[in-house]
């Protein structure tokens, strides 16, 4: 089945710098791409997803970029506030022949943004 | 305001007890999840359900059910055979295929 690596853990940075984190995935048939931004006592929200079909997207400070050659995808986060710390998943829909809505996610990182 | 609802938000119970965790959604999706998020280990997939009345396991089922007897509610029932049930549950619920999924803001249960 599809799995899903994340990393860093754990990513601390300082207010205005740039954040990356790095996804791989198993599953050559995955073709959706998500990540969540998950604040303190609440569920994930989507704040950016890429498909198969497209190398890049942006979206203000926030980017992705997928590697399907590589099975890899970050996402950057630029001119980091305090307001993007928070935990981030990347998740990949794995497809198979009885579950179009199985989406596997990775196991989160931990962002930090230092004053 | 359309939205995916669980409650309670804290749960306690005592060792042995099933509990029953409610997810709600108006926003007329079709299929629900439930997963289950621990400390480091990211969001796992305990049962997710595609319509009403049909239910599948996701990878870590044993010790979990569900229901799906209205496309707008999807249960979890934690029971007794759970060994290790304290955690925080995430609903989440999708319109289709490779969609955005919505979650709801979790519910913590404790197991004392």
């Amino acid at each position: 089945g599809e799995n899903v690596e994340q990393h860093p853990s754990t990513l601390s940075v300082q207010e205005g710098d740039s954040a990356v984190i790095k996804c791989t995935y198993s599953d050559s048939a995955s073709n959706y791409f998500p990540w969540y931004k998950q604040e303190l006592g609440k569920g994930p929200q989507l704040i950016i997803d890429i498909r198969s079909n497209v190398g890049e997207k942006k979206d203000q400070r926030i980017a992705v970029t997928l590697n399907k050659t590589a099975k890899h995808f970050s996402l950057h986060i630029t001119e980091t506030q305090p307001e993007d710390s928070a935990v981030y998943f990347c998740a990949a829909y794995h497809m198979t022949t009885d579950s179009w809505g199985k989406l596997q996610f990775g196991a989160g990182t931990q962002v930090v943004v230092t004053p | 305001d359309g939205g995916i609802t669980q409650s309670p938000k804290y749960l306690f119970r005592k060792e042995g007890q099933n509990v029953t965790l409610s997810c709600e959604q108006n926003l007329n999706h079709d299929a629900m999840y439930w997963y289950r998020q621990d400390p480091g280990q990211g969001l796992r997939l305990i049962y997710y359900s595609q319509i009403v009345n049909d239910f599948q396991k996701g990878d870590i089922a044993e010790g979990y059910s569900v229901s799906r007897e209205k496309k707008e509610s999807f249960p979890l029932t934690v029971t007794s055979a759970q060994k290790n049930p304290t955690a925080f549950y995430l609903c989440a619920s999708t319109w289709g295929a490779r969609t955005e999924a919505f979650f709801g803001q979790g519910t913590r249960l404790t197991v004392v």
